[in-house]
């Protein structure tokens, strides 16, 4: 059972974009700005998409970006493209003896 | 490159113990914290443990407290998770994730995983 809620999956056609909620609680989301995301593909590393709520590292394109509210983070992916379907899963630092928790998934899909 | 290397994953039964090793390269070993993170069939991710850039620190999560242990081999540029009294819930694949010494929870580059499998 997965510590943050996300949904279960979005799609968007090409060019549009779609947002990703990561609901947590005042114990993990809501109470540290250490929320990343990560991108996976079937059969491939996952890979690190968003760090700190809203930093890109080198090599992300623009398109994607980050943002928090209360206990909520959310994804955000512009300007869709085809190679943008995967799983996308978010992570917070949570303390505690749970340290570290991640998101449900979410599938994207692109229409 | 960075290269995260998994290995040692398999067919285990309930009970039983299992070595995964990750071989790491391409980068300063030493100054980076490691992570396992497993992802059961079907599954999201799971945090599993972390062991600290000085090789002292580590942390568990409560599923696998006092059953696994990670630890290091700075000489091999290695990272090992040794898991015993296996059951079938840690039947998952098992990354092996680094991240910087300053910030344990990003966790910025991922091996392409090891399948450990619990049945009888």
């Amino acid at each position: 059972q997965s510590a943050l809620t996300q949904p279960r999956s979005v799609s968007g056609s090409p060019g549009q974009s779609v947002t990703i909620s990561c609901t947590g609680s005042s114990s993990d989301v809501g109470s540290y700005d250490f929320v990343s995301w990560y991108q996976c593909h079937p059969g491939r590393a996952p890979r690190f998409m968003i760090y700190d709520v809203t930093k890109r590292p080198s090599g992300v394109p623009d398109r994607f970006s980050g943002s928090k509210s209360g206990n909520t983070a959310s994804l955000t992916i512009s300007d869709l493209q085809t190679e943008d379907e995967a799983d996308y899963y978010c992570s917070s630092y949570a303390g505690g003896y749970l340290r570290y928790v991640f998101g449900s998934g979410t599938t994207v899909t692109v229409l | 490159q960075v290269e995260l290397v998994e290995s040692g994953g398999g067919v285990v039964q309930p009970g039983g113990s299992l070595r995964l090793s990750c071989a790491a390269s391409g980068f300063t070993f030493n100054i980076y914290a490691f992570h396992w993170v497993r992802q059961a069939p079907g599954k999201g991710l799971e945090w599993v443990a972390v062991l600290s850039s000085y090789g002292i620190d580590n942390y568990y999560a409560d599923s696998v407290k006092g059953r696994f242990a990670i630890s290091r081999d700075v000489s091999r540029n290695t990272v090992y998770l040794q898991m015993d009294t296996l059951r079938a819930e840690d039947t998952a694949v098992y990354y092996c994730v680094r991240s910087k010494a300053t910030s344990w929870h990003n966790f910025d580059f991922w091996g392409q995983g090891t399948l450990v499998t619990v049945s009888s």
